[in-house]
């Protein structure tokens, strides 16, 4: 099992609409998790942190940690073509100390 | 406020050929990294370097080593490039407190023929 798994995506959803982006991870020790953006040939950029279970709402995003299930997503409300991006989920295992990465999902936004 | 900063962003090497990518940030950060990534996995830890002084093995250190030559920056060198080392090179940087993550700088596209 990978330690940070994202869903595969692609994901494709229409302008306006709500974007679902998850991410389980192996570590249940796991303290703190982060969500970055990457637009194609560009470095990650953070969007969001979490550290407590529930939600955390920043603008029109808004990521939800479930420790118990291991659990943590990214939903982008009113989703814009500008979203259009790699969205890439973080997380830092106690036991490693850096942070690990899932694979990624390519968010598509169509007008 | 310049960031991370690493160079060159592009290279080409033939299999054999050595080179070292630069980084360096201007935040006063404790902690640096280098990080590869290729298509469908993700980011992929490389070395890091805790501290000025440190540097530890991440995920797939072999064909690479690393110096952190102040606290500013921490350079990652191909001894002898292999093509499995094509990949896109990002340095990031972070302070011990974890409240912002990491602060990537703008990647190096390497390709090894």
């Amino acid at each position: 099992q990978k330690e940070v798994e994202q869903n595969s995506g692609p994901l494709s959803v229409p302008e306006g609409a709500i974007a679902s982006l998850n991410c389980t991870y192996s570590d249940r020790g796991s303290q703190s998790f982060f969500w970055y953006r990457q637009y194609s040939g560009k470095s990650p950029e953070l969007i969001m942190f979490i550290y407590s279970n529930g939600d955390k709402e920043d603008g029109r995003f808004t990521a939800q940690l479930n420790k118990a299930s291991q659990y943590v997503s990214l939903l982008i409300r009113d989703s814009q073509p500008s979203d259009s991006a790699t969205y890439l989920c973080a997380v830092n295992p106690p036991s490693y100390g850096k942070l690990t990465f899932g694979q990624g999902t390519i968010l598509t936004v169509h007008p | 406020n310049a960031g991370v900063t690493q160079t060159p962003k592009f290279q080409v090497l033939k299999t054999g050929q050595s080179m070292t990518l630069q980084c360096a940030q201007d935040m006063n950060h404790n902690s640096m990294y280098w990080y590869r990534q290729d298509p469908g996995m993700g980011l992929r830890l490389i070395y890091y370097s805790a501290s000025e002084g440190t540097t530890d093995k991440g995920e797939v250190p072999n064909g690479y080593n690393v110096s952190r030559l102040n606290k500013r920056e921490f350079s990652l060198r191909l001894e002898s490039a292999a093509p499995s080392q094509t990949s896109v090179y990002f340095c990031a940087s972070s302070d011990r407190g974890w409240p912002d993550g990491y602060t990537f700088g703008s990647g190096t596209r390497l390709t090894v023929v």
